[in-house]
């Protein structure tokens, strides 16, 4: 079952400019994370927010949490043609069991 | 690093045939995990594993059966092909820390089944 639905299912911006994608899911949470994928590839890990936390930073992304609304949002800062890719969160449940719950994704596309 | 391979990058397969798709983690993770990618359906959990010999069926596990008799090698095994499982195949690992399970993954095998 798919607990994370997110949007918008397709961002096409400029190089330069930030992009934002939000993340909402239906149950409890520990942790809340973020994945990327190249086209064609596995995914990579990018950043991981704990459900006490409310913001967090890494480089040129930016999560927030809001357990109250059970959604996230990903900001990538000054986006660069590097970045274009599928971006995904993951929630992992309120239980212990190492699975985690994906989203459908967000396709990023940065133009030049 | 952590090195998560998976036996192939594409495979092409006939309807009928039993395929085995490897995936194998180098971090002595105990988690391990099979994903199918499709298009607008995201991923999908077929079969988890949380230590050797022990597995546990995900959200798809029809069509599809797994063994992982050591901990860093879990196999994903087609017993008979079929077209609808074609598919981008993900592999992943993770290491139980409290309550961090950040996964680590393979780059995918992509199965055309005809």
């Amino acid at each position: 079952s798919q607990q994370g639905e997110e949007d918008p299912q397709a961002l096409s911006i400029q190089e330069g400019e930030n992009a934002t994608m939000n993340c909402s899911y239906k149950t409890s949470i520990n942790n809340l994370q973020w994945y990327r994928q190249n086209s064609g590839r596995g995914l990579v890990h990018l950043i991981l927010i704990r459900s006490n936390e409310r913001e967090k930073h890494s480089g040129r992304l930016r999560v927030t949490l809001d357990t109250s609304k059970k959604s996230s949002s990903l900001l990538i800062t000054a986006s660069r043609a590097a970045d274009t890719a599928s971006y995904f969160c993951a929630t992992d449940g309120s239980g212990n069991t190492g699975k985690l719950i994906f989203g459908q994704g967000t396709t990023l596309q940065v133009k030049p | 690093d952590v090195k998560v391979t998976q036996s192939s990058r594409y495979l092409v397969k006939r309807t009928g045939e039993k395929v085995f798709l490897e995936c194998v983690q180098d971090m002595d993770h105990e988690n391990m995990f099979w994903y199918r990618q499709d298009p607008g359906l995201g991923l999908r959990l077929i079969y988890f594993s949380y230590d050797v010999k022990m597995k546990e069926k995900g959200d798809i596990p029809e069509g599809y059966s797994v063994s992982r008799e050591k901990k860093e090698r879990f196999s994903l095994i087609l017993e008979s092909a079929s077209t609808n499982q074609t598919s981008m195949y993900l592999c992943a690992s993770s290491f139980v820390s409290g309550r961090i399970h950040e996964q680590y993954f393979g780059p995918g095998t992509r199965l055309t089944v005809t």
